[in-house]
């Protein structure tokens, strides 16, 4: 079964500086990747997604991530932190119909 | 285009009764699928309706229902509701949903609270 752990639970940085939020996969082929984040008390917006046709993903709000096969991974990252990009991600994997979610990393941002 | 919409925003139901969530997909979407968010079991699927078609159920309880009408809007139901259910049910649409190039769009969610 294809899964995606989040090695983070939280991760604080301050405004200015790079933000890195890591996720693992795991699939036994290649796998459809997206990272979700959600605002308090809001749904779920979609940053990026990858579906094999570039390695490294470009999304909105200046945020981008990388697939390594080789490291199953697919981190999040983002050159300056703003105070706006704090809220909860989500790396997500989809199976098929459905979307399988990591537990979430919630992403603190200071001033 | 109008994003997904979900009604209501917020429910208070007590234990034993019975709930109706209602999803309107994104305009052309014909595929609906529905998510509960807890603080303990994260998000999780429940299922997927295509052309007024379940086509994939997670593992939840048979008193987790759903069905599309043919204007591709999405009810579930829950019924013998338990103080476990108390969560945020989301609802996402997409034109197709065949995972790999189709992107899933979230409605802002129903909070459903069970005392």
């Amino acid at each position: 079964a294809q899964s995606v752990t989040q090695l983070d639970s939280h991760v604080s940085v301050s405004e200015g500086t790079p933000v890195l939020l890591r996720c693992n996969y795991s699939s036994s082929y290649s796998p459809s990747l997206f990272w979700y984040v959600q605002h308090p008390n809001k749904g779920l917006q979609l940053l990026l997604k990858y579906t094999s046709a570039a390695t490294l993903v470009k999304g909105i709000n200046g945020f981008e991530a990388e697939f390594k096969k080789s490291e199953t991974s697919f981190h999040l990252t983002k050159p300056s932190a703003h105070m706006s990009d704090a809220a909860e991600y989500f790396c997500v994997v989809s199976p098929g119909n459905k979307l399988v979610f990591g537990a979430g990393t919630i992403l603190r941002v200071k001033s | 285009k109008a994003g997904v919409t979900q009604t209501p925003r917020y429910l208070i139901k007590t234990r034993g009764q019975q709930v109706t969530l209602s999803c309107s997909p994104i305009s052309g979407h014909r595929s609906v699928s529905w998510y509960q968010q807890t603080p303990g079991q994260g998000l999780q699927f429940l299922f997927e309706y295509f052309s007024e078609t379940q086509r994939n159920k997670g593992n939840f309880p048979g008193r987790f229902s759903g069905r599309q009408f043919s204007n591709s809007r999405s009810e579930m139901n829950v019924s013998t509701l338990e103080l476990g259910d108390s969560a945020l049910y989301l609802c996402a649409s997409s034109l197709e949903w065949t995972g790999a190039t189709d992107t899933q769009y979230f409605g802002p969610g129903t909070r459903l609270t069970v005392l």
